[in-house]
């Protein structure tokens, strides 16, 4: 069971380049997440989805673009990455609203904006 | 939005000793909390979860928490450390008033001396 899976592993970009990152969970979940984490601030949820075919704003949004065209997918893309962007992207899922039903996480993705 | 606090963003104890990391939330309304775990290059993992009844919440690996509505905190123990429990924890906090909104504290890291 692979559970919530994250490509790429690790990404170097220019500033201005853009990239695309794919979140794709096995679990048959609604929900999915996606979140930075940075030194000494924890996880920030950038967007999230409820279903198929839906997406919503998280707390940091800007300079992100996200689709769930599929159940199982959540891609998550950057126009043009910013060093401020440099980070470790996590996607997560869950069954139900999360208060009800624990996150699943991936491994996470390390980009790094040049 | 509540958030949460964590205080000590790094705490060190000896393997056999007891555990201690301290999390507080800011909230009029009680609010429902969790603790997350997160081992080195992988994503997080629930070790527990307060959402309704009783205050002494019991998770994963000899982990408890105790939920004090008086003291705004939420604080998460165990008895004797164990050199496995190294990682990073996170306590957690999401909204009732909007169930998608998750709020991570940033993070304690756990150090356990042989």
């Amino acid at each position: 069971n692979a559970g919530v899976t994250q490509t790429p592993k690790f990404r170097v970009l220019k500033t201005g380049q853009s990239m695309t990152l794919l979140c794709a969970q096995d679990m048959n979940h609604e929900y999915m997440y996606w979140y930075r984490q940075d030194p000494g601030m924890g996880l920030r949820l950038i967007h999230y989805s409820v279903g198929e075919g839906t997406t919503a704003k998280g707390e940091v949004p800007d300079g992100y673009n996200v689709s769930r065209l599929k159940k199982q997918n959540f891609l998550l893309g950057l126009e043009s990455a910013a060093p401020s962007q440099t980070s470790v992207y996590f996607c997560a899922s869950s069954f139900r609203v999360s208060y009800n039903s624990p996150l699943h996480f991936g491994n996470g993705t390390r980009l790094t904006v040049t | 939005a509540q958030s949460v606090t964590q205080l000590g963003s790094h705490v060190s104890v000896s393997e056999g000793a007891l555990v201690l990391l301290r999390c507080n939330y800011s909230s009029s309304v009680p609010p429902y909390l969790f603790w997350y775990v997160q081992y080195p290059n992988q994503g997080l993992q629930l070790l527990l979860k307060y959402t309704t009844g009783a205050t002494l919440v019991k998770g994963i690996n000899g982990f408890e928490a105790e939920f004090k509505k008086s003291e705004t905190s939420f604080h998460l123990t165990k008895p004797s450390a164990h050199m496995s429990d190294a990682a990073e924890y996170f306590c957690a906090v999401i909204s009732i008033y909007n169930n998608n909104d998750m709020r991570f504290g940033a993070g304690t890291r756990l150090t356990v001396k042989p």
